[in-house]
């Protein structure tokens, strides 16, 4: 079945170091995206990529960083410099149009500074 | 740009109770709305989509929603709660242009016997 893994589940980061987090689909959608999820704040977009080699920053893309070298793989990193990183993180992908079809998202990655 | 506002952080219905969930959006054309559940520590699952046609749709589990333009609405419906519809949802708006979806903050249902 076609679907996005997101990888791995829990994951804990002390202070000062960077972190990445996994997110890959094999439903050969062209976009992808990364929101991330506080309580009470609903989910707020962090990066999103149209296309392989290319990425936008979304409302809160300071201490985040991207890449998207292959369609299936968009792959998040938190740098030491998110100055409150603990949050629950949500891998997303659409077909071209998402706006049209919505999303399908992964089950999730949550990240624990400890 | 699109928002979104989900009025009722909180709401909590006996089973087999009606149900109704709001959400009003903002946005200057014909919005692209749609309707998401997360069960806790999971991923989003769409519930229902609207962007054209008939106001009153129909989705998964038992739900529709339907679009009121003129109160820049699309409410969540269900005629009879079941316990396992205990869950946070969430409402999103899209616009056209490839720009991503906007979503609410939530709406955390709880259901009680």
């Amino acid at each position: 079945d076609g679907g996005i893994t997101q990888s791995p589940k829990y994951l804990f980061r002390k202070e000062g170091q960077n972190v990445t987090l996994s997110c890959e689909q094999n439903l050969n959608h062209d976009a992808m995206y990364w929101y991330r999820q506080d309580p009470g704040q609903g989910l707020r977009l962090i990066y999103y990529s149209q296309i392989v080699n290319d990425f936008q920053k979304g409302d809160i893309a300071e201490g985040y960083s991207v890449s998207r070298e292959k369609k299936e793989s968009f792959p998040l990193t938190v740098t030491s410099a998110q100055k409150n990183p603990t949050a629950f993180y949500l891998c997303a992908s659409s077909r071209r149009g998402g706006e049209n079809y919505g999303y399908t998202f992964g089950s999730g990655t949550r990240l624990t500074v400890v | 740009a699109q928002s979104v506002t989900q009025p009722d952080i909180h709401i909590t219905v006996s089973e087999g109770a009606s149900l109704e969930l709001r959400c009003n959006y903002s946005y200057g054309a014909t919005p692209y709305l749609f309707w998401y559940v997360q069960s806790p520590g999971q991923g989003l699952q769409l519930l229902l989509k609207y962007f054209s046609g008939d106001t009153l749709v129909q989705g998964i589990k038992g739900f529709e929603a339907e679009f009121k333009r003129s109160q820049s609405s699309f409410n969540l419906r269900k005629p009879s709660v079941h316990w396992s519809d205990a869950a946070e949802y969430f409402c999103a708006v899209g616009a056209s242009g490839n720009t991503p979806l906007v979503f609410g903050k939530g709406t955390r249902l709880s259901v009680i016997a």
